[in-house]
């Protein structure tokens, strides 16, 4: 894998449903992974900044882990609720500690 | 509130101008970054900042040049301005630009329209 790259590029998840969706990346040279969340005329506001293989981080019924060495991350969402809708993206740092972006995951939770 | 303040929140200008747009990065934070977004595209980084010196380009056309000055704000200045060039230009900091562990503060974003 070249690129950072996000899937699904959009998801229609019932409220109340869990769901997730993946960030895959270069495992070479790797360096942190953040993840963001984007809503509609809003600003990314950024939800984790991971850096270790196994790492796992939670806010609230939000969650990510990471693999390093296969090359992704998975961005959990528990019982989701209409304010999750948004766009999550994920970006790549490498050892040159900039930020390489995915196109993001498009949430749409359907009341 | 991030703490990042970006302005005009919204500028309307012709083809062939030129324009600036400004940014205040949250306090204490060194590195500034530009973005831009266009219709339908996701983010594209343009150029960053550290304390004053340029860090890292990306994607940043010729016409298009940013300084940041010694009170840490930012300037992006865009010159001979074509239709495509109407987007949502985003500025972030960080507290350090010598590490990618470091979350990115994005502004509100200064939406550009060229006619």
């Amino acid at each position: 894998i070249l690129n950072v790259e996000q899937s699904p590029q959009s998801l229609h998840v019932q409220e109340g449903d869990s769901t997730n969706f993946t960030c895959s990346f270069p495992s070479s040279n790797f360096y942190a992974l953040h993840w963001y969340r984007w809503e509609t005329a809003k600003s990314p506001e950024a939800l984790f900044v991971m850096t270790l293989n196994g790492d796992e981080k939670k806010k609230g019924r939000i969650s990510a882990t990471l693999n390093t060495k296969e090359g992704y991350s998975y961005l959990y969402i528990k019982g989701s609720q209409p304010e999750d809708s948004a766009t999550y993206l994920c970006a790549r740092a490498d050892s040159n500690y900039q930020l390489i972006w995915g196109a993001g995951t498009k949430l749409i939770i359907k009341p | 509130d991030s703490g990042v303040t970006q302005t005009p929140k919204h500028l309307i200008t012709a083809t062939g101008q030129r324009v600036t747009l400004r940014c205040s990065p949250r306090s204490g934070d060194l590195s500034v970054y530009w973005y831009q977004q266009s219709l339908d595209q996701g983010l594209q980084f343009l150029i960053q900042y550290y304390n004053g010196e340029e860090r890292a380009k990306g994607n940043i056309l010729e016409r298009f040049s940013a300084q940041q000055f010694p009170d840490l704000h930012s300037e992006l200045n865009l010159s001979s301005l074509e239709l495509g060039d109407s987007a949502l230009y985003f500025c972030a900091s960080s507290l350090t630009g010598t590490s990618g562990t470091y979350e990115q503060y994005f502004g509100p974003g200064t939406r550009l329209t060229v006619t």
